[in-house]
């Protein structure tokens, strides 16, 4: 199994264009999440799904959108970057029942210029 | 709401000393507790848990925590440190209104002196 994975693992922007980040795992978990991390800060949970079809905001939800189409990616997209998302993000699932302990993917280091 | 709180954004040791990473916690409802180490450049991986079993809890690489309720404390702890054992470390919660989610302590930079 290859767990977690997250494409593309380094990109930079210039303000204003958009990108996608993809998730995807495979490990038929019902759970995905998307976080950001910034220095100081931990992780804030951005966006997140419980299935196929529905999302939800986080913590720290705007200048950002989510979709699941498929139960095994959760797609991260930014439509106009600015600065303040130069990041890291990380996707990470987990099952539905159980302890709730989420696995991480090796994240996507973004810069905006 | 719940919260997390880690107590030293950086604590330092000496190869072989204790390893004490404090976290105490909040939250309404029994929680769910968490320990993630990251190393430079990766993602987080689980190093143990509680889940209203044992209060003291083993986990990877001779770490181990405590739950105690009274203190709403979670620390982590390891009698010998290593070299590799240099890392970021965050304590989490789950529990209360939104069992789905987790959250996360600001986390704790160990280094490592030989």
């Amino acid at each position: 199994n290859a767990g977690v994975t997250q494409t593309p693992k380094f990109r930079v922007l210039k303000t204003g264009q958009s990108m996608t980040l993809l998730c995807a795992q495979d490990m038929n978990h019902e759970y995905m999440y998307w976080y950001r991390q910034d220095p100081g800060m931990g992780l804030r949970l951005i966006h997140y799904s419980v299935g196929e079809g529905t999302t939800a905001k986080g913590e720290v939800p705007d200048g950002y959108n989510v979709s699941r189409l498929k139960k095994q990616n959760f797609l991260l997209g930014l439509e106009s970057a600015a600065p303040s998302q130069t990041s890291v993000y990380f996707c990470a699932s987990r099952l539905a029942g159980g302890p709730r302990e989420q696995f991480f993917g090796p994240g996507t280091r973004l810069t905006v210029l | 709401a719940q919260s997390v709180t880690q107590l030293g954004s950086h604590v330092s040791v000496s190869e072989g000393a204790l390893v004490l990473l404090r976290c105490n916690y909040s939250s309404s409802v029994p929680p769910y507790l968490f320990w993630y180490v990251q190393y430079p450049n990766q993602g987080l991986q689980l190093l143990l848990k509680y889940t209203s079993a044992a209060t003291l809890v083993k986990g990877i690489n001779g770490f181990e925590a405590e739950f105690k309720k009274s203190e709403t404390s979670f620390h982590l702890t390891k009698p010998s440190a290593h070299m590799s054992d240099a890392a970021e470390y965050f304590c989490a919660v789950s529990g209360g209104g939104s069992n789905y989610k987790l959250t996360f302590g600001k986390g704790t930079l160990l280094t490592v002196n030989p």
